[in-house]
């Protein structure tokens, strides 16, 4: 495998269940991040880890509980999501998390959430 | 307040014809510009980066910067039906770790 991978590719979840997203990255990167993409919305940064650290979290509800058990893995925590959460969840590796000409991001293919 | 701004078209242009694709940035700090490639219901690819004040050409794709109007732009010459997709900005946040931030982006339609 090579690039970012990310499972499941969709996923439908009802408010009161609990699932997780997955990702892995194959580059050996040392910084991951999770994004959310909603139609006519621009993407928006969720969670960012350095070498398995987390270093920025944009006021995202608790209900997302990211977990980086080591610097290829990343996952994502869904409890108790509302109808408004369903969106395209997209998770990204880089080199570090400077984004200079050494560092752009790579994005896995995403999941397709849709909460019910 | 952090905002990258981005026509969201949609932009129709023939083939072979010249696509310009607009942005314009508020963080005067910003060193790093980025424009992702988006096919319908697919992740974002990176197509050019520029760091530099002025024109950066990889192919058919131009990338040009103007820091002092803090405005990126990404033309594409010779466009093609296979260049039809979303094309977001993303500029990097000064002081913020990780933090690129996105415009909405332009979806471009390629006529035959």
């Amino acid at each position: 495998e090579t690039g970012v991978t990310q499972t499941p590719r969709h996923l439908v979840m009802g408010m009161t269940n609990k699932k997780s997203l997955k990702c892995e990255q194959h580059l050996g990167h040392n910084a991951m991040y999770w994004y959310k993409q909603s139609a006519k919305k621009p993407l928006e940064l969720m969670f960012v880890y350095s070498l398995e650290e987390r270093v920025e979290n944009n006021s995202v509800p608790s209900r997302f509980s990211p977990e980086c058990p080591n610097s290829s893995h990343l996952f994502l925590h869904l409890h108790t999501l509302q109808p408004e959460d369903s969106a395209l969840y997209l998770c990204a590796s880089s080199q570090d998390v400077r984004h200079d000409y050494n560092s752009p991001l790579h994005f896995g293919n995403g999941t397709r959430l849709t909460v019910t | 307040q952090k905002e990258v701004e981005q026509n969201s078209g949609p932009l129709s242009v023939p083939e072979g014809a010249i696509a310009s694709l607009n942005c314009t940035y508020s963080d005067r700090g910003s060193q790093s510009f980025f424009w992702y490639r988006q096919y319908s219901g697919k992740s974002p690819e990176l197509i050019m980066s520029i760091y530099s004040n002025g024109d950066k050409e990889d192919g058919r794709f131009t990338a040009q910067l103007n820091k002092a109007s803090q405005y990126v732009s990404l033309l594409i010459r010779d466009s093609q039906p296979s260049d039809s997709a979303t094309y977001l900005c993303a500029v990097n946040w000064r002081g913020s770790q990780g933090n690129l931030i996105f415009g909405k982006g332009t979806k471009l339609s390629v006529k035959p």
